[in-house]
């Protein structure tokens, strides 16, 4: 089964700044028949579900803002939030969904406001 | 716009099983993708597994294996899980969503299952 580490585990950055996650995959998640890395992000704020941000490791979803962006490819991604506003405090998970299940999370990454 | 709606809170006692649904609507059923994701709390994302009801697939998590069954029922366009022998620590809100290749875009509000005796 792919493990999926995340780091760091915390971050605190202030208002206008860059927040970067780093997700690391235990084996490579890039599907070579279409070039593709079968990696998502997702958002989730207390008492809400997940909320999809990032599919194929930089595809962004209908609807998020454009400071969020993924990059990396194989066993190495990336969550950027080019400048993090308020309502960015949030825990932010990477799944990788690559060939057979399990499709596994990282733990979690806690962003906060320094 | 596919929209999950899932059903209540629920308290169980220890060794006693739980149902959980998800009703679908806006989509296609058939075009489907469920999977159940559990969260206990102040805990991270545990995927627990998927069920593809116009394939008829379920795959199970190793750590639910045996103890977690999938169900769908196009008739009423709604996925089960359900959960049987709970213990203290199947206290967890549940969360079904829907995608696979574009990430999973829809998610249900949530469950909480709490299991004491």
């Amino acid at each position: 089964d792919i493990v999926m580490t995340q780091s760091p585990d915390s971050l605190a950055v202030s208002l206008g700044e860059r927040a970067t996650i780093n997700c690391k995959s235990s084996q490579s998640v890039l599907y070579s028949s279409n070039n593709k890395n079968f990696l998502a992000w997702y958002q989730q704020k207390p008492g809400q579900p997940p909320k999809l941000l990032i599919y194929w490791a930089s595809t962004r979803e209908s609807g998020v803002p454009d400071r969020f962006s993924g990059s990396g490819s194989g066993t190495d991604f990336t969550l950027t939030i080019s400048s993090l506003q308020a309502e960015d405090v949030a825990v932010y998970y990477c799944q990788q969904y690559y060939s057979n299940p399990p499709y596994s999370f990282g733990q979690g990454t806690k962003l906060e406001i320094k | 716009q596919v929209q999950l709606v899932q059903s209540g809170a629920e308290v169980k006692k220890p060794g006693s099983s739980v149902r959980v649904s998800c009703k679908a609507s806006g989509g296609t059923f058939n075009y489907y993708i469920f999977t159940w994701v559990r969260q206990a709390p102040g805990q991270g994302l545990q995927w627990m597994g998927r069920i593809i009801p116009i394939l008829g697939v379920t795959n199970y998590a190793q750590s639910f294996q045996g103890r977690v069954t999938f169900t769908a029922d196009k008739s009423t366009s709604t996925a089960y899980m359900e959960v049987s022998s709970l213990r203290s620590e199947d206290t967890a809100v549940y969360y079904c969503a829907e995608g696979q290749d574009l990430g999973m875009r829809y998610w249900g509000q949530g469950t909480l299952v709490t299991v004491s005796s």
